[in-house]
């Protein structure tokens, strides 16, 4: 089972910020925050991750809380090309490959 | 830079038949993941391949199996084909090998089973 909560769905207009919100209460300390995502019909694609440091790169921020009980993925100018389905997950270096992507938040950007 | 690449795009066989899908990864990943996405459900962890071993493998039965050659590609086989294995098959790659969770994916091979 996935060990994180995300919302079904969410609406965000276009150019506008779209705030992802993920919760991993039962977290432990080894454990990473993973965020990827999968545009229909194509393999997922991997976004970002982070320990406990909030982390930015040229595709989106993430935002880990102080507790790392919960996390947010942050695209800052959202276009229609983000609309997919955004996954968040938490994992331990060494995990053998074995990514448990649950059934994530499936985010629509509208004109 | 090629990115992860999968043959074929689209796969149709009859119940009972053997598949066999293809992984190219990208240039200097020496691990490669296949992950299985039927639909209606979540991508599930099949086989984690890494120098040529089989490194770890998900709750799939003995008939889903695979290897890696020398120059890191990968196949996938599944034998004794059942209807519920129509479904997206995925691979990826990885550069750290051990413990790395960063993946490329790439486009998935569709496998229908009739």
């Amino acid at each position: 089972d996935a060990k994180t909560t995300q919302p079904p769905s969410m609406d965000c207009a276009e150019g506008r910020a779209a705030n992802l919100p993920c919760n991993h209460s039962t977290i432990s300390g080894n454990e990473y925050v993973y965020w990827y995502r999968q545009i229909h019909s194509q393999g997922p694609q991997y976004i970002i991750h982070g320990l406990k440091n909030n982390e930015t790169n040229e595709m989106a921020s993430l935002i880990i809380t102080e507790d790392r009980k919960s996390s947010t993925l942050i695209l800052p100018h959202a276009t229609l090309r983000d609309t997919a389905v955004y996954y968040c997950i938490v994992d331990p270096l060494g995990s053998q490959g074995n990514l448990i992507f649950g059934k994530g938040t499936k985010l629509s950007v509208k004109p | 830079e090629a990115g992860v690449t999968q043959s074929p795009t689209h796969l149709i066989k009859t119940r009972g038949q053997q598949a066999t899908l293809r992984c190219s990864p990208i240039s200097g990943h020496t691990s490669v993941y296949w992950y299985q996405q039927a639909l209606g459900l979540g991508l599930q962890f099949l086989l984690w391949y890494d120098e040529g071993e089989e490194r770890n493998r998900g709750n799939f039965p003995p008939r889903f199996s695979g290897r890696q050659f020398p120059n890191y590609s990968s196949e996938l086989n599944v034998n004794a084909l059942e209807l519920e294995d129509s479904a997206l098959y995925l691979c990826a790659s990885s550069f750290e090998g051990y413990g790395a969770n960063v993946l490329t994916f790439g486009a998935g091979s569709r496998l229908t089973v009739l």
